[in-house]
């Protein structure tokens, strides 16, 4: 078992909608959850950081965390063609010193 | 552009020779971090630096590389005997190493090693 999966996609949202990445981790003890974004050729960017139960708001991302089901998600909300990337869920490795633990990322499409 | 730089951006070599790279994070930030990434998949943790101290290398990581940070400044990454399966795109990363959780990484543009 991966220690953090994704569904690969792709997610194809029409613009406007709410595009919903889902994420698992399977080590219990894990605090710290991250979604990044990385467009084609680019590096990851950091677009929500999450450590306590419940949902996380900036903007138009809504990153929710259930420690019990060991899942993490990011809702978009008004998807955007510019949002259309892969995005990545990371937890924060044993070592206590920001180690992330990368999923391989779920395509997003968002189309006019 | 996030402030870390990372030298070259494209590397093509043959099988067999010896590649180094090289990143320098933002100036102020004591930690460092080293990921591969393959087509199709999350990044991958190679080693880690705080300061010039290598504290963790990843067991998936073969002999062949090795990695350094002298003065705690810029770092290298260097494949001996390059193979085919080390085709990548090779991540640095840094942070400040202020020791509060949820420490922001900034990563580089990447190294996009082609080994043929």
């Amino acid at each position: 078992q991966k220690e953090v999966e994704q569904n690969s996609g792709p997610l194809s949202v029409p613009e406007g909608a709410i595009a919903s990445l889902n994420c698992t981790y399977s080590d219990r003890v894990s605090q710290s959850f991250f979604w990044y974004r990385q467009y084609s050729g680019k590096s990851p960017e950091l677009i929500m950081s999450i450590y306590s139960n419940g949902d996380k708001e900036d903007g138009r991302f809504t990153a929710q965390l259930n420690k019990a089901s060991q899942y993490v998600s990011l809702l978009i909300r008004d998807s955007q063609p510019s949002d259309s990337a892969t995005y990545l869920c990371a937890v924060e490795g044993s070592g206590g010193y920001n180690k992330l633990i990368f999923g391989a990322g779920t395509r997003l499409a968002v189309h006019p | 552009d996030t402030g870390v730089s990372q030298d070259p951006r494209h590397k093509i070599t043959k099988r067999g020779q010896n590649v180094t790279f090289r990143c320098d994070p933002i100036s102020e930030h004591n930690r460092l971090y080293w990921y591969r990434q393959t087509l199709g998949q999350g990044p991958e943790f190679l080693t880690y630096f705080q300061n010039e101290a290598q504290l963790e290398k990843s067991r998936l990581l073969s002999n062949r590389f090795s990695a350094e940070r002298p003065k705690g400044s810029f770092s290298t990454l260097e494949i001996q005997r390059t193979e085919q399966g080390d085709s990548a795109m090779y991540l640095c990363a840094s942070s400040p190493g202020t020791g509060i959780i949820n420490e922001k990484l900034f990563f580089g543009s990447g190294t996009q090693l082609s080994v043929l």
